[in-house]
């Protein structure tokens, strides 16, 4: 079965450098989450949208944003990184709200 | 604080044995959701019980939830080396909305 892709699956930029990481739902899904899990930490809510709106707003900093586009394909664009934002970033999707997430592999994101 | 806590932290068994792992949070929920995550890898779902259960299985996984103690708990039966992992439940604790709450996560570690 289909799942989660994300793209890419390892980016190293530097100090204040920009960073766009990519998901792509399981087909028909039509909602999308994004969620940062730090080195031994717990995974965080960022951010979701349902039918390309957002839907949901969590610890997403001033220096992210994010979209779902038509396809249903979201993009999670991160500007004047910080060495506090390497973290691995996973999306998930659902199909309607409040049904299984299932997550993609990840993107693990070194900021240097 | 909304997210739930997990307990124990950590766990080493014997292949063969049981495993049980324990969930609490604090806030009314919709569904609760367990995910197992290798380290450093994907977060993959294991089982979604939602409020109105009590009591779900999957394979060799068995899950509880008393939502008048707000706790679940994660049984894994004839545990396998390859069940080493974390395991996180999450919680949608969003009043309407689905974003996902994480607990700490239990490291369990099944010895050969």
């Amino acid at each position: 079965a289909a799942g989660v892709i994300q793209s890419p699956r390892h980016l190293i930029k530097e100090k204040r450098e920009t960073a766009t990481l990519k998901c792509y739902p399981i087909p028909r899904h039509d909602t999308v989450y994004w969620y940062q899990q730090g080195p031994g930490q717990d995974p965080q809510f960022l951010i979701s949208f349902y039918e390309k709106m957002q839907s949901d707003k969590g610890s997403i900093p001033d220096r992210f944003s994010a979209q779902q586009f038509s396809d249903y394909h979201s993009e999670l664009n991160m500007s004047s990184l910080e060495l506090g934002d390497s973290a691995l970033y996973f999306c998930a999707s659902s199909l309607g709200i409040q049904n299984e997430q299932y997550f993609g592999p990840g993107t693990r994101l070194t900021v240097t | 604080s909304q997210q739930g806590e997990e307990d124990p932290q950590a766990l080493s068994i014997q292949e063969g044995e049981n495993a049980t792992m324990n969930c609490s949070y604090k806030t009314s929920i919709n569904n609760l959701q367990w995910y197992r995550q290798n380290s450093g890898r994907g977060l993959v779902h294991l089982i979604l019980i939602r409020s109105n259960e009590r009591e779900k299985h999957s394979g060799r996984l068995r899950v509880t939830l008393d939502t008048s103690k707000k706790s679940s708990s994660l049984l894994i039966t004839a545990s396998r080396a390859a069940d080493t992992a974390s395991y996180f439940c999450a919680t949608d604790a969003y009043s309407g909305n689905t974003p996902l709450v994480f607990g700490k996560g239990t490291r369990l570690s099944v010895i050969a």
